[in-house]
Protein backbone atom coordinates (compact mmCIF):
# COMPACT_ATOMS: atom_id res chain seq x y z
CA UNK A 1 0.00 0.00 0.00
CA UNK A 2 1.27 3.46 -0.85
CA UNK A 3 1.92 5.65 1.93
CA UNK A 4 3.12 9.07 2.23
CA UNK A 5 3.47 10.78 5.38
CA UNK A 6 4.55 14.44 5.91
CA UNK A 7 5.84 15.81 8.76
CA UNK A 8 7.54 19.45 10.09
CA UNK A 9 4.80 21.96 10.01
CA UNK A 10 3.78 24.45 12.61
CA UNK A 11 3.87 27.57 13.52
CA UNK A 12 6.76 30.20 12.08
CA UNK A 13 7.29 34.13 12.16
CA UNK A 14 7.36 35.84 9.58
CA UNK A 15 10.70 35.65 7.43
CA UNK A 16 11.78 32.52 9.23
CA UNK A 17 12.42 29.01 8.11
CA UNK A 18 10.94 25.35 8.31
CA UNK A 19 11.69 21.99 6.54
CA UNK A 20 8.88 19.79 5.40
CA UNK A 21 8.95 15.97 5.25
CA UNK A 22 7.65 13.52 3.21
CA UNK A 23 8.37 9.83 4.21
CA UNK A 24 7.13 7.34 1.59
CA UNK A 25 6.51 3.21 1.43
CA UNK A 26 4.98 0.84 -0.12
CA UNK A 27 6.40 1.97 -3.74
CA UNK A 28 9.66 2.13 -5.02
CA UNK A 29 10.41 6.04 -4.32
CA UNK A 30 13.62 6.12 -6.26
CA UNK A 31 11.34 5.67 -9.64
CA UNK A 32 8.96 8.15 -9.57
CA UNK A 33 8.57 12.36 -9.64
CA UNK A 34 7.34 13.52 -6.83
CA UNK A 35 5.28 17.09 -6.22
CA UNK A 36 4.38 18.80 -3.07
CA UNK A 37 0.89 20.78 -3.65
CA UNK A 38 -0.32 23.19 -0.86
CA UNK A 39 -3.76 24.59 0.22
CA UNK A 40 -4.24 27.86 1.93
CA UNK A 41 -6.95 27.95 4.57
CA UNK A 42 -10.78 27.93 2.85
CA UNK A 43 -9.04 28.31 -0.94
CA UNK A 44 -8.18 25.87 -3.51
CA UNK A 45 -4.97 23.69 -4.60
CA UNK A 46 -2.03 25.02 -5.71
CA UNK A 47 1.59 22.79 -7.12
CA UNK A 48 4.59 24.41 -5.75
CA UNK A 49 7.10 22.53 -6.89
CA UNK A 50 8.38 18.66 -8.48
CA UNK A 51 11.36 16.77 -8.70
CA UNK A 52 12.65 14.11 -10.91
CA UNK A 53 13.81 10.92 -9.56
CA UNK A 54 17.38 11.30 -9.30
CA UNK A 55 16.81 14.89 -7.72
CA UNK A 56 18.26 16.42 -11.52
CA UNK A 57 15.54 18.26 -12.42
CA UNK A 58 13.41 20.37 -10.09
CA UNK A 59 10.33 22.66 -10.99
CA UNK A 60 8.97 25.67 -8.91
CA UNK A 61 5.82 27.99 -8.84
CA UNK A 62 7.03 31.45 -9.77
CA UNK A 63 5.79 32.68 -6.08
CA UNK A 64 8.07 30.58 -4.23
CA UNK A 65 11.11 30.63 -6.72
CA UNK A 66 14.72 31.14 -4.31
CA UNK A 67 12.78 30.72 -1.10
CA UNK A 68 11.64 27.22 -1.18
CA UNK A 69 14.11 23.80 -2.45
CA UNK A 70 12.73 20.61 -3.14
CA UNK A 71 15.00 17.80 -2.70
CA UNK A 72 15.07 13.70 -2.36
CA UNK A 73 17.04 11.05 -0.49
CA UNK A 74 16.01 7.99 -2.37
CA UNK A 75 18.23 5.73 0.29
CA UNK A 76 15.75 7.29 2.88
CA UNK A 77 12.87 7.46 0.90
CA UNK A 78 12.26 10.62 2.10
CA UNK A 79 11.41 13.89 0.17
CA UNK A 80 11.76 17.69 1.59
CA UNK A 81 11.38 20.98 1.35
CA UNK A 82 13.11 23.72 2.50
CA UNK A 83 10.82 26.93 3.50
CA UNK A 84 12.54 30.15 3.92
CA UNK A 85 11.80 33.75 4.03
CA UNK A 86 8.57 32.66 4.96
CA UNK A 87 5.59 35.05 4.59
CA UNK A 88 1.91 35.03 5.54
CA UNK A 89 0.56 33.98 1.99
CA UNK A 90 2.65 30.50 2.56
CA UNK A 91 0.38 29.42 5.32
CA UNK A 92 -1.07 26.54 4.12
CA UNK A 93 -1.16 23.02 4.35
CA UNK A 94 1.17 21.32 2.11
CA UNK A 95 0.54 18.03 0.82
CA UNK A 96 3.40 15.38 -0.95
CA UNK A 97 2.09 13.89 -3.61
CA UNK A 98 3.71 11.16 -6.07
CA UNK A 99 3.63 11.88 -9.53
CA UNK A 100 2.90 9.63 -12.41
CA UNK A 101 1.45 10.01 -16.33
CA UNK A 102 1.83 13.73 -15.56
CA UNK A 103 -1.09 13.64 -12.66
CA UNK A 104 -0.59 13.43 -8.37
CA UNK A 105 -1.92 9.91 -8.26
CA UNK A 106 -1.14 9.19 -4.36
CA UNK A 107 -1.35 12.30 -1.73
CA UNK A 108 -0.16 12.11 2.14
CA UNK A 109 -2.43 13.93 4.41
CA UNK A 110 -0.98 17.15 4.92
CA UNK A 111 0.69 19.01 7.28
CA UNK A 112 0.24 22.62 8.39
CA UNK A 113 2.14 25.56 8.05
CA UNK A 114 1.05 28.79 9.38
CA UNK A 115 3.36 31.70 9.17
CA UNK A 116 2.40 34.44 11.61
CA UNK A 117 3.86 36.75 14.46
CA UNK B 1 0.81 31.49 -19.19
CA UNK B 2 -1.86 29.39 -18.74
CA UNK B 3 -4.71 30.30 -17.30
CA UNK B 4 -7.71 27.51 -16.22
CA UNK B 5 -11.22 28.57 -16.13
CA UNK B 6 -13.73 26.05 -14.15
CA UNK B 7 -17.44 26.38 -14.14
CA UNK B 8 -19.54 26.54 -12.13
CA UNK B 9 -18.25 27.55 -8.91
CA UNK B 10 -20.43 25.85 -7.11
CA UNK B 11 -23.98 24.18 -7.69
CA UNK B 12 -26.48 21.88 -5.93
CA UNK B 13 -27.73 19.07 -7.20
CA UNK B 14 -29.97 15.74 -6.02
CA UNK B 15 -28.87 12.23 -5.71
CA UNK B 16 -29.45 10.58 -9.02
CA UNK B 17 -28.34 13.78 -10.90
CA UNK B 18 -26.43 13.61 -14.08
CA UNK B 19 -23.71 16.31 -13.23
CA UNK B 20 -21.58 18.09 -15.57
CA UNK B 21 -18.56 20.26 -14.68
CA UNK B 22 -16.45 21.97 -16.90
CA UNK B 23 -12.84 23.56 -17.42
CA UNK B 24 -11.28 25.29 -19.98
CA UNK B 25 -8.01 26.26 -20.64
CA UNK B 26 -6.61 29.63 -22.47
CA UNK B 27 -4.59 27.67 -24.73
CA UNK B 28 -4.37 24.48 -26.03
CA UNK B 29 -3.06 21.72 -23.75
CA UNK B 30 -3.66 18.92 -25.40
CA UNK B 31 -5.05 16.26 -23.23
CA UNK B 32 -2.80 17.18 -20.37
CA UNK B 33 -5.84 17.31 -17.92
CA UNK B 34 -6.63 16.06 -14.74
CA UNK B 35 -9.98 15.81 -12.36
CA UNK B 36 -9.39 15.58 -8.40
CA UNK B 37 -12.25 15.13 -6.09
CA UNK B 38 -11.57 17.02 -2.45
CA UNK B 39 -13.36 16.28 0.43
CA UNK B 40 -13.84 18.83 3.58
CA UNK B 41 -10.28 18.26 6.19
CA UNK B 42 -8.77 15.03 3.68
CA UNK B 43 -5.78 15.15 0.51
CA UNK B 44 -7.57 15.34 -2.94
CA UNK B 45 -7.96 12.23 -5.07
CA UNK B 46 -7.33 11.50 -7.87
CA UNK B 47 -10.35 11.06 -10.56
CA UNK B 48 -9.47 10.83 -13.90
CA UNK B 49 -5.88 11.58 -15.74
CA UNK B 50 -5.16 12.45 -19.09
CA UNK B 51 -8.61 14.01 -19.75
CA UNK B 52 -10.62 11.00 -20.10
CA UNK B 53 -8.45 8.02 -18.50
CA UNK B 54 -10.11 6.31 -15.02
CA UNK B 55 -8.02 6.37 -12.29
CA UNK B 56 -8.43 2.72 -10.44
CA UNK B 57 -10.80 2.02 -8.04
CA UNK B 58 -12.46 4.89 -9.61
CA UNK B 59 -16.22 4.65 -9.88
CA UNK B 60 -17.41 4.35 -13.83
CA UNK B 61 -19.83 7.08 -13.14
CA UNK B 62 -17.22 9.04 -13.30
CA UNK B 63 -16.13 10.09 -17.01
CA UNK B 64 -13.71 12.75 -17.95
CA UNK B 65 -13.85 14.24 -21.83
CA UNK B 66 -12.59 16.89 -24.64
CA UNK B 67 -9.04 18.05 -25.65
CA UNK B 68 -7.76 21.17 -26.61
CA UNK B 69 -9.08 23.83 -24.55
CA UNK B 70 -12.39 22.61 -23.38
CA UNK B 71 -12.78 19.65 -21.19
CA UNK B 72 -15.57 18.07 -18.88
CA UNK B 73 -16.12 16.14 -15.81
CA UNK B 74 -19.57 14.14 -15.92
CA UNK B 75 -21.23 12.11 -13.16
CA UNK B 76 -23.74 9.94 -14.56
CA UNK B 77 -25.75 9.21 -11.30
CA UNK B 78 -25.09 11.14 -8.59
CA UNK B 79 -24.21 9.38 -4.97
CA UNK B 80 -24.27 10.50 -1.81
CA UNK B 81 -20.76 10.40 -1.35
CA UNK B 82 -19.72 12.68 -4.19
CA UNK B 83 -20.33 15.54 -2.32
CA UNK B 84 -17.16 17.34 -2.61
CA UNK B 85 -15.31 19.74 -4.05
CA UNK B 86 -13.67 18.97 -7.94
CA UNK B 87 -10.78 20.42 -9.24
CA UNK B 88 -8.84 20.28 -12.71
CA UNK B 89 -5.69 20.75 -13.30
CA UNK B 90 -3.30 21.27 -16.54
CA UNK B 91 -0.08 19.47 -16.51
CA UNK B 92 0.91 20.58 -20.41
CA UNK B 93 3.25 23.20 -18.74
CA UNK B 94 3.91 24.03 -15.19
CA UNK B 95 1.41 22.45 -13.07
CA UNK B 96 -1.92 24.41 -12.53
CA UNK B 97 -5.23 23.56 -11.27
CA UNK B 98 -8.43 25.30 -11.63
CA UNK B 99 -10.28 27.44 -9.22
CA UNK B 100 -12.51 24.56 -8.06
CA UNK B 101 -16.48 22.98 -8.10
CA UNK B 102 -18.05 22.68 -4.74
CA UNK B 103 -21.17 20.39 -5.31
CA UNK B 104 -24.00 20.33 -2.74
CA UNK B 105 -26.84 18.69 -1.77
CA UNK B 106 -30.25 20.46 -3.17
Amino acid sequence: EVQLVESGGGLVQPGGSLRLSCAASGFTFSSFWMSWVRQAPGKGLEWVANINQDGSEKYYVDSVKGRFTISRDNAKNSLYLQMSSLRAEDTAVYYCARDDRRSHEYWGQGTLVTVSS
Amino acid sequence: DIQMTQSPSSLSASVGDRVTITCRASQTIGSYLNWYQQKPGKAPKLLIYAASSLQSGVPSRFSGSGSGTDFTLTISSLQPEDFATYYCQQTYSAPLFGGGTKVEIK
